[in-house]
């Protein structure tokens, strides 16, 4: 079946523009995650939803970036006045059960860059 | 929160030849996972591995968990398997994944 897919794959903006970032999860996946991956680093995370319900943001790293899931399905990954400090690979995953205990699933990332 | 260490940091592999990178995790974990960064970025699953032992083809993958550290074994590596490895895990307090810094493999013909 489809996996987890993200649009864009590729973002350029100028600084101070917003941006928005959209991930399909894979169908009937209960959990959707959103981690950021600077270059030559591994992800780190941003955000988990279950179902709509945002559980954790505790890795947002500014009032600037806000997430929502508003059906239970997609979710859109928005950031506001961007800074050269926001370019870095977006990953979203999603998993079937909610639980701690399943396989997380990654999409292919949108690469941002600010200028 | 849970923390990730993974050794070597970077592996230079002549075709053919058998490798072991490690990861070692600061506490309990009920989820650990190893991924395979491709050089287009995605993250491919390799193993869903929190304990035991699993074997996919050449990759075999095994957790201690009560010495909380992980092993996955490359055998007769092949070019394809450059990249970059990554080792993931959550602890009993939540989903969340906490990834290593990664081991970064270079396997030349």
């Amino acid at each position: 079946g489809a996996g987890v897919s993200q649009s864009p794959r590729y973002k350029v903006a100028k600084r101070g523009q917003d941006v928005a970032l959209r991930c399909d999860p894979i169908s009937g996946h209960v959990s959707l995650f959103w981690y950021q991956q600077a270059l030559g680093q591994g992800p780190e995370f941003l955000t988990y939803f279950q179902n709509e319900a945002q559980l954790d943001k505790s890795g947002l790293p500014s009032d600037r970036f806000f997430a929502e899931r508003p059906e239970g399905s997609v979710s859109t990954l928005k950031i506001q006045r961007t800074q050269q400090e926001d370019s870095a690979v977006y990953l979203c995953a999603s998993n079937t059960l909610g639980e701690s205990t399943d396989t997380q699933y990654f999409g292919p990332g949108t690469r941002l860059t600010v200028l | 929160g849970i923390q990730v260490e993974q050794s070597p940091p970077d592996l230079i592999l002549q075709e053919g030849a058998n490798s072991t990178l490690r990861c070692n995790f600061s506490d309990s974990v009920n989820n650990l996972q190893w991924f395979h960064q491709n050089p287009w970025g995605q993250l491919i699953n390799l193993f869903y591995i929190p304990s035991g032992t699993k074997q996919n083809g050449r990759l075999s993958a095994t957790t201690v968990a009560t010495e909380r550290y992980s092993l996955l074994y490359i055998s007769s590596s092949q070019t394809t398997d450059s990249g970059v490895y990554f080792c993931a895990a959550s602890g009993a307090a939540g989903n969340k994944l906490t990834f290593g810094g990664g081991t970064r493999v270079l396997v030349k013909p």
